[in-house]
């Protein structure tokens, strides 16, 4: 495996249920990133590790909670979501914080909340 | 907080040359990135400019004013391939911030 791996690829749940997405990064970086994509809007920023430490939560609602248990890891845990939270789901990671403004971007979880 | 400006769509034809501009207004700024995005997949990185001046790599090439807070992506000789979005990105102190994106449609 190489680069960055999400699972699951897509995803259904209802407003009650409880799932996680998965991130996975092979390229020995520091940072890792969760990034919402909805459509004709810019990439929104969720949160930020660096170091397994938590650097920037973006006033990320609590039904959405992150785990990076190592730095090759990163969870995002959902609960009660809300129809308006189906949108792609990116994971990134990078050397350093973005340094060289690079990230390396998984291909995505498609969420829908029915 | 950070804002920026790129234009929603661009059409063009095989052969081609697009220029996405980019506008933005940020605190801390330490440059800018861009990257495409075909449909169903995922961002990819092109280019990163810290610096004033145009870097080329390939048929594409970068530009950044740092004093004008602009920068732009220019595309030459488009592909069919080249159908896709761009987003331009600041970077701003560990974490990047990006665009709308640019949907560039190429037509035979």
């Amino acid at each position: 495996e190489t680069g960055v791996t999400q699972t699951p690829r897509h995803l259904v749940m209802g407003m009650t249920n409880k799932k996680s997405l998965k991130c996975e990064q092979h390229l020995g970086h520091n940072a890792m990133y969760w990034y919402k994509q909805s459509a004709k809007k810019p990439l929104e920023l969720m949160f930020v590790y660096n170091f397994k430490e938590q650097t920037e939560n973006n006033s990320v609602p609590s039904r959405f909670s992150p785990e990076c248990p190592n730095s090759s890891h990163l969870f995002l845990h959902l609960h009660t979501l809300q129809p308006e939270d189906s949108a792609l789901y990116l994971c990134a990671s990078s050397s350093e914080s973005g340094a060289g403004g690079e990230l390396f971007f998984g291909e995505g979880s498609r969420l829908t909340v029915l | 907080g950070q804002s920026l400006e790129q234009p929603s769509e661009v059409t063009a034809v095989e052969g081609a040359i697009v220029q996405i501009n980019c506008t933005y207004q940020t605190s801390g700024f330490y440059g800018l990135s861009w990257y495409q995005q075909h449909d169903g997949g995922a961002p990819t990185f092109l280019s990163y400019n810290a610096l004033d001046g145009l870097e080329e790599t390939g048929r594409f090439s970068s530009f950044l004013s740092r004093s004008d807070s602009y920068g732009y992506l220019l595309l030459q000789e488009l592909q069919m391939k080249d159908s896709a979005s761009y987003f331009c990105a600041v970077r701003n102190d560990y974490k990047l911030s990006f665009g709308a994106g640019t949907t560039v449609t190429v037509r035979a």
